[in-house]
């Protein structure tokens, strides 16, 4: 399973973009790259995911690097909600299953937002 | 549509004892996962249904550890002689059937086991 690397903590001012690095440089050519965030006593929650292309939700963009090896999760104006734990996740298909994956977390980058 | 609920939210027992935990999928997704969460620590993947068939169970399900999901629908997972390394947050989280390459996970809000 391919493993991702992430800071351990990431703090910003609200209203700022946040950029939040990710390292996945063993990730095989099929797996979907991901993030998920985690707010405090709460499951992980979907933020956005891609494959090759740099892609863009109502919560967040992912710009992916050419050679897949990293990606970045960007927010563009961070508000005091988004504080949380950000992972970057590979999948890996189970049992060559389309749809069906495991998500393999890191141990996340804790982001912190100033007011 | 209410999310995936998981009950209960807390449990605490002492060493020795047996445990179990239910989980309620959204209704109509058909890919039901089970993850371990150790305090600052991502989730760990541990097991895999779909529908009422168990597809996949990570090494870290040891022998103590049991999953079902009878009617494919909700899924209880139970630890028999549980230990103190066994306390974690236990999430569980479904996707739909979908068409494409890709299905997002909801996660429950997890059940805290703490093992005395």
């Amino acid at each position: 399973d391919a493993k991702t690397t992430q800071p351990n903590s990431m703090e910003s001012n609200e209203e700022e973009p946040v950029h939040l690095p990710c390292n996945h440089s063993t990730i095989s050519g099929t797996d979907y790259i991901h993030w998920y965030r985690q707010l405090p006593s709460q499951g992980p929650e979907y933020v956005i995911h891609g494959l090759t292309s740099n892609v863009n939700n109502r919560m967040a963009s992912l710009a992916i690097a050419e050679d897949r090896k990293s990606s970045t999760l960007i927010l563009h104006r961070a508000t005091l909600r988004d504080a949380a734990v950000y992972y970057c996740t590979t999948n890996p298909t189970l049992l060559g299953i389309q749809g069906a994956q495991k998500l393999v977390f890191g141990q996340g980058t804790r982001l912190t937002i100033n007011p | 549509d209410t999310g995936v609920s998981q009950d209960p939210r807390h449990k605490i027992t002492k060493r020795g004892q047996n445990v179990t935990f239910r989980c309620d999928p959204i209704s109509e997704h058909n890919r039901l996962y089970w993850y371990r969460q150790t305090l600052g620590q991502g989730p760990e993947f541990l097991t895999y249904f779909q529908n009422e068939a168990q597809l996949e169970k990570s090494r870290l399900l040891s022998d103590r550890f049991s999953a079902e999901r009878p009617k494919g629908s909700f899924s209880t997972l139970e630890i028999q002689r549980t230990e103190q390394g066994d306390s974690a947050m236990y999430l569980c989280a479904s996707s739909p059937r979908g068409t494409g390459g890709y299905n997002e996970q909801f996660f429950g809000p997890g059940t805290r086991l703490t093992v005395l």
